[in-house]
């Protein structure tokens, strides 16, 4: 357990649903992050956040994705009318600024039917 | 943009024995390069770091060195145990705090 914790561990939704899913990081930790992995391959970066500035979006993120993290502590993930192609383990980390090493959480399995 | 690649064939070797993974990246010399373990259905976990100033870095039975001139990384785990069967995952990033990018990963399976 790295301390990072995520909610929910699986979910499944239907093609058009909307989901939200949770990242609590480590408390001292002020950078965040989120990756999604599809099966067999390694972890695309989405987006990253130092408090509560969204930092850097990636192109993978679409308008039908948005994250936020209000307070600067929890961030969510929101996928608005979901697609197959959005099926994917989807997963946060935290860091320190000044440190390299990212702590992942144990990741939120969506499937969309 | 930045690529990563890494061996896609699974690795099987024998209890005992050295296992050792290849990690090439194609434009920009990171800052560091990580490695990272992966279990299935779980997050990756940190396990060593080089900087771009750096040969070679241990810990533990685990070694990574690191090459610019080839622009390439050797990840190696010594006296392999079947508890080391897992997908290793190489990692590029610039600067401390910056994303990460990922190569596909390697799995490694130890035989006993």
């Amino acid at each position: 357990d790295t301390g990072v914790s995520q909610d929910p561990r699986h979910k499944i939704t239907k093609r058009g649903q909307n989901v939200t899913f949770r990242c609590d990081p480590i408390s001292e930790h002020n950078r965040l992050y989120w990756y999604r992995q599809t099966l067999g391959q390694g972890p695309e970066f989405l987006t990253y956040f130092q408090n509560e500035a969204q930092l850097e979006k990636s192109r993978l993120l679409s308008d039908r994705f948005s994250a936020e993290r209000p307070k600067g502590s929890f961030s969510t993930l929101e996928i608005q009318r979901t697609e197959q192609g959005d099926s994917a383990m989807y997963l946060c980390a935290s860091s320190l600024p000044t440190r390299n090493e990212q702590f992942f959480g144990p990741g939120t399995r969506l499937t969309v039917l | 943009s930045q690529k990563i690649e890494q061996n896609s064939e699974a690795l099987n070797i024998q209890e005992g024995k050295t296992a050792t993974l290849t990690c090439n990246y194609t434009n920009y010399s990171p800052a560091y390069l990580q490695w990272y373990r992966q279990d299935p259905g779980r997050g990756p976990v940190f396990l060593l770091l080089i900087r771009e100033n750096e040969k070679e870095k241990r810990k533990e039975r685990l070694k990574v060195t690191f090459d610019t001139t080839l622009k390439q990384s050797l990840f190696h785990i010594t006296a392999s145990q079947p508890a080391d069967s897992a997908t290793y995952l190489c990692a590029w990033v610039k600067a401390a705090g910056n994303k990460l990018t990922f190569g596909g990963g390697t799995r490694v399976l130890v035989k006993p």
